[in-house]
């Protein structure tokens, strides 16, 4: 089945700096790649997805690449705010399941310093 | 409007004891599902209904069985309490089809087993 590996556990990053998150996984059916983001306290939102058929997504300061040679894909923060800590977490679809549920990475904590 | 609600927000009890969780979404959605949230924020899928249908029911004990009394609710009941049970516990919604991995979280439901 499909596994994901996430990392960093913990990113620590200066206001308006840039923030790299990045995913591994093994199957190289998965098709679907979203990114979720848990404030505290909160359930964890969609932010950005993509799908297999492109290189790269943006949404004004976040953008998500995939690279499925290599089996990767990450999340760009750009100009990062305090808003942006939180907990990110990645997924993939596993085309090999017929429930077709997401497999989740294990999270990144997200800190913005001042 | 409140999307996926959960309550309770807090449930502190002890050991032995049976318990329930419940869970309404107002999107219209047709498939719900529960996850657990551990004390190092992995995310794990526990159940999953599609039109009152029990689609997905990963490896977990039969102590936690999910109640779906029409498409909108999902309650989780658990019995006979353990330590390890203690977790945040997250309800979610997705409709069928391709916007199936979109899914929707309630604000969780933190259980502490003492």
């Amino acid at each position: 089945g499909e596994n994901v590996e996430q990392h960093p556990s913990t990113l620590s990053v200066q206001e308006g700096d840039s923030a790299v998150i990045k995913c591994t996984y093994s199957d190289s059916a998965s098709n679907y790649f979203p990114w979720y983001k848990q404030e505290l306290g909160k359930g964890p939102q969609l932010i950005i997805d993509i799908r297999s058929n492109v290189g790269e997504k943006k949404d004004q300061r976040i953008a998500v690449t995939l690279n499925k040679t290599a089996k990767h894909f990450s999340l760009h923060i750009t100009e990062t705010q305090p808003e942006d800590s939180a907990v990110y977490f990645c997924a993939a679809v596993d085309s090999l399941d017929s429930n077709y549920q997401l497999i989740w990475g294990a999270g990144t904590k997200l800190i913005i310093k001042p | 409007d409140t999307a996926v609600s959960q309550t309770p927000k807090y449930l502190v009890t002890q050991m032995g004891n049976d318990k329930s969780i419940k869970c309404e979404q107002n999107l219209g959605h047709d498939t719900m599902y529960w996850y657990k949230q551990d004390s190092k924020k992995f995310l794990k899928i526990m159940f999953s209904y599609n039109n009152k249908e029990l689609i997905i029911n990963e490896t977990v004990p039969n102590r936690f069985s999910p109640k779906s009394p029409d498409k909108a609710h999902l309650n989780l009941h658990i019995n006979s309490l353990e330590l390890g049970d203690s977790a945040v516990y997250f309800c979610a919604s997705s409709q069928p089809g391709p916007s199936r991995w979109e899914q929707y979280f309630g604000p969780g439901t933190r259980l502490t087993v003492t």
